[in-house]
């Protein structure tokens, strides 16, 4: 596996379901986000992770919860779920975050809420 | 609070048709502007980035150019394989890794 790998790529829960979101990347980064890609709306930062600790929460719900177990894994619990969180749902990861570092991103998991 | 705009929303040309897409950004000290390609049903691969007013980068077709207000990604007689949604994204003073995405300018080339 080369790059950021996502599983699932497609994922249809029920509002009362439990399901996760795994990603991985291969890079050797230390940093690790997750974004929420809507139809018709910019990329919004979720969470950011470097060296596994949360420096950033972007006013998420508490229906979404991240975790990093190291550097190499990152994952997102969901539970509870609205059909508006229906997305793309995009992990990346980057050297660090530094601002001048790029993030390289995953194929994304396609979520939809019925 | 940083903000950034893309124009057009969509763009259809022609194959061969040279055009350019726009970026336009407010930040507090600027840090990096960066282009990303999206494919349908993928996620956002890195083209390039920009750090400072001046600065141009190429690859293949595409150059991007940055002032201190927008960036423009030059598209040279493109292809077919051009078509994709282009992202623009910035980030500034802030060092917790926070980029700020544009909407995105979706670029079809017909044949």
């Amino acid at each position: 596996e080369t790059g950021v790998t996502q599983t699932p790529r497609h994922l249809v829960m029920g509002m009362t379901n439990k399901k996760s979101l795994k990603c991985e990347q291969h890079l050797g980064h230390n940093a690790m986000y997750w974004y929420k890609q809507s139809a018709k709306k910019p990329l919004e930062l979720m969470f950011v992770y470097n060296f596994k600790e949360q420096t950033e929460n972007n006013s998420v719900p508490s229906r979404f919860s991240p975790e990093c177990p190291n550097s190499s894994h990152l994952f997102l619990h969901l539970h509870t779920l609205q059909p508006e969180d229906s997305a793309l749902y995009l992990c990346a990861s980057s050297p660090g975050t530094s601002a001048t570092y790029e993030q390289y991103f995953g194929p994304g998991t396609r979520l939809t809420v019925t | 609070e940083d903000q950034v705009t893309q124009s057009p929303e969509a763009l259809r040309l022609q194959e061969g048709e040279s055009s350019s897409l726009n970026c336009s950004y407010t930040v507090s000290g600027l840090r990096g502007l960066f282009w990303y390609r999206q494919d349908p049903g993928k996620g956002p691969e890195f083209l390039f980035t920009l750090y400072s007013a001046g600065e141009e980068k190429e690859k293949e077709r595409l150059k991007a150019t940055l002032t201190k207000k927008e960036s423009f990604l030059h598209i040279t007689a493109p292809k077919p394989e051009d078509s994709a949604t282009y992202l623009c994204a910035v980030r500034g003073s802030s060092n917790t890794g926070k980029l700020i995405f544009g909407q995105g300018t979706t670029l079809q080339v017909k044949p």
